[in-house]
């Protein structure tokens, strides 16, 4: 089974909007941590926000917030205030912080955000 | 503080080839993961490092193989390249890839192609 699922291949938004992207987990473990990643064209993976899944507030760096629903196992992102700069691929990640798949991060398939003027 | 560093960040080799790839972690991470990422496959988990010894393995033929240092840098070989090898090597680190972190930073990447 998928460990992170992310059902939204491309989504486009207009500047300045709001965009939330989509993402849901699989797990059994009762400690683990949600990674969002953006990878623009040049390849590299930008650290955008992490959650922990005993975090009680939904984690917010800037523009960006994770919309964490625990009990529905998913952990969107949300994106205020699109910018052209925006357009990239993102990635949602989980990792399980127990058991013998410690330290490695599951990845979606992602999902290409588009912003147009 | 300096990133994560991949070097070289390109590299074109040949069938048959063996390739190693290095991988500088942001100093005081004592973790270093490698991920190939290709469009078909996506993001595939290769290998982590922590403090000299390999913790995790993904599904990856023994033809990948890697190592860390004591300063925690990391490098990776692969050995007869084939065609579908070519793809995005990717390296993160992390202070310990554990509980406490939340802090999981990745390099440039190198982008091998084998022809």
């Amino acid at each position: 089974a998928q460990k992170i699922t992310q059902t939204q291949p491309g989504m486009f938004v207009q500047e300045k909007e709001a965009v939330t992207l989509d993402c849901t987990y699989d797990t059994s473990d009762q400690s683990y941590g949600l990674f969002w990643y953006k990878q623009p064209s040049s390849g590299e993976m930008i650290f955008l926000i992490y959650q922990g899944s005993y975090d009680e507030q939904n984690a917010t760096e800037g523009r960006y917030s994770l919309n964490f629903q625990k009990a529905r196992k998913s952990a969107n992102l949300v994106i205020s205030a699109s910018q052209l700069g925006d357009s990239a691929m993102y990635f949602c990640a989980m990792r399980e912080l127990r058991g013998s798949t410690l330290g490695r991060l599951y990845f979606g398939r992602g999902t290409q955000l588009t912003v147009w003027p | 503080k300096a990133g994560v560093t991949q070097t070289p960040r390109y590299l074109i080799k040949t069938r048959g080839q063996q390739v190693t790839l290095s991988c500088s972690p942001i100093s005081g991470h004592r973790s270093v993961s490698w991920y190939q990422q290709t469009p078909g496959q996506g993001l595939q988990f290769l290998f982590e490092y922590f403090s000299e010894t390999q913790r995790n393995k993904g599904n990856f033929p023994g033809r990948f193989s890697g190592r860390q240092f004591s300063n925690s840098r990391s490098e990776m070989n692969v050995s007869t390249l084939e065609l579908g090898d070519s793809a995005l090597y990717l390296c993160a680190s992390s202070l310990a890839g554990g509980a406490a972190s939340s802090e999981q930073y990745f390099g440039p990447g190198t982008r091998l192609t084998v022809t």
